[in-house]
């Protein structure tokens, strides 16, 4: 079976500074990967994905991230944060072999001081 | 408005009782899922169905329930034999060919005191 790890629980940063999110999989076949993001009081929506093709992805509020194979990682990154990129975020995984079931990482809190 | 409803959004219960929570979706979507939310655990996979009258145990379905006799419809209900009942429970909705992506309700939060 899939697992995912996220590397840090919580993150806390200044506005301007850039975020890197760790996550790593294990999984030896094909995979679709995701982020997704829970704003405070909010329900989890969609941040970005990688299904094939060029490993940086690039998705919403100016969030991207990088496919690394040989590494089975999918590492989160903004250049410069803002206050209102405070939420929680969540590397997930799908198997192509599992249909549509999605296997998350245990999360990352992120605080972005104003 | 289109969209996944769950309800209610806070549930408390006694230990030893059943609760059913109520997930409804008008988005047309073949897939529903239940997910439980515990802080540092990240979502975990309760149940999920496919298609309506057929769904299949995730990877923690001990102690819960479900049924899909509508495709709009997946209740989950937590029964008593649940150890740790108290958590955050998310809903999820996806189209036939999602390839993973899923659409998240608000979730309902149950407090077992």
């Amino acid at each position: 079976a899939q697992s995912v790890s996220q590397h840090n629980h919580h993150v806390i940063l200044s506005e301007a500074a850039s975020l890197e999110l760790g996550c790593n999989y294990s999984y030896g076949g094909t995979v679709n990967l995701f982020w997704y993001v829970q704003y405070p009081g909010q329900h989890l929506q969609l941040l970005l994905k990688y299904f094939s093709g060029d490993p940086l992805v690039k998705g919403i509020k100016g969030f991207e991230a990088e496919f690394i194979k040989s590494k089975f990682s999918f590492n989160l990154r903004k250049p410069s944060v803002q206050w209102s990129d405070t939420a929680e975020y969540f590397c997930a995984v799908n198997a192509r072999a599992a249909g549509n079931k999605l296997t998350f990482g245990g999360g990352t809190r992120v605080l972005v001081k104003p | 408005d289109g969209g996944i409803t769950q309800s209610p959004k806070y549930l408390f219960r006694k230990e030893g009782q059943n609760v059913t929570l109520s997930c409804e979706q008008n988005l047309n979507h073949d897939a529903m899922y239940w997910y439980r939310q515990d802080p540092g655990q990240g979502l975990r996979l309760i149940y999920y169905s496919q298609i309506v009258n057929d769904f299949q145990k995730g990877d923690i379905a001990e102690g819960y329930s479900v049924s899909r006799e509508k495709k709009e419809s997946f209740p989950l209900t937590v029964t008593s034999a649940q150890k740790n009942p108290t958590a955050f429970y998310l809903c999820a909705t996806a189209p036939p060919v999602s390839a993973g992506e899923l659409f998240f309700g608000e979730g309902s939060r149950l407090t077992v005191l």
